[in-house]
């Protein structure tokens, strides 16, 4: 079945620091790819997404490029903040002739901490 | 426009004790799901609905029951809580249901199962 593998965490930073949160996936066909992050205290919401090979993703200065060939969506961001402090999560939505119904499979998630 | 909200946020129960986990949302989605979080892990499905009155399993839909009577609402209930239940529960509901799509998550529900 399909599954998302996401990068050990907890990830402590200072700010300003480069980020990389690793994510690889394996499915069936071409899923769309997702970062969903979760602050303290709050549900998940959408950070950035890419729906076929070769797209960027991009929001609030996080980047991520759908890698068909590593079959990876790694997560990056030049200079972290503070505010960036949360819980991030890697995730995909096969595409599978319609039947989907949009389901989501996740990651394990990744804690980062950015300290002043 | 709330989007999607959940109660209550926090719950303690017994081990044997039912109770429903309220979510509603005002965006007129169609498509609705429940998930569970456990600690260190990724969400899992618990159980989706397709619109009014259309719901099917998840990934991990054992001890839990759902309906859909209406577009805004969908419960979740737990008929027999177990220590195996304790988890943070998040509802979540997109428009389309095009893997493309944007889900939208509530804010959770913390349930304790003692």
């Amino acid at each position: 079945g399909d599954s998302v593998t996401q990068m050990e965490g907890p990830v402590t930073l200072s700010e300003e620091a480069f980020l990389t949160i690793n994510c690889t996936y394996t499915a069936t066909g071409y899923p769309s790819l997702f970062w969903y992050v979760q602050y303290p205290g709050e549900g998940l919401q959408l950070l950035l997404k890419a729906t076929k090979a070769d797209d960027k993703g991009s929001n609030k200065g996080f980047e991520a490029t759908y890698r068909k060939e590593t079959t990876s969506f790694h997560l990056e961001k030049g200079s972290v903040q503070v505010s960036d402090s949360a819980v991030y999560f890697c995730a995909l939505s096969a595409h599978a002739g319609g039947t989907s119904y949009g389901k989501l499979t996740f990651g394990q998630g990744t804690i980062l901490t950015v300290h002043p | 426009n709330a989007g999607v909200t959940q109660t209550p946020k926090f719950r303690i129960l017994k081990i044997g004790q039912s109770m429903t986990l309220q979510c509603t949302q005002d965006m007129n989605h169609n498509y609705m799901y429940w998930y569970r979080q456990d600690p260190g892990m990724g969400l899992k499905l618990i159980y989706y609905s397709v619109g009014a009155g259309i719901t099917d399993k998840g990934e991990v839909p054992n001890g839990y029951n759902v309906s859909r009577s209406t577009t805004e609402d969908f419960p979740l209930r737990l008929e027999l809580a177990a220590p195996s239940q304790t988890s943070v529960y998040f509802c979540a509901s997109s428009h389309w249901s095009s893997s493309t799509d944007t889900q939208y998550f509530g804010p959770g529900t913390r349930l304790t199962v003692l």
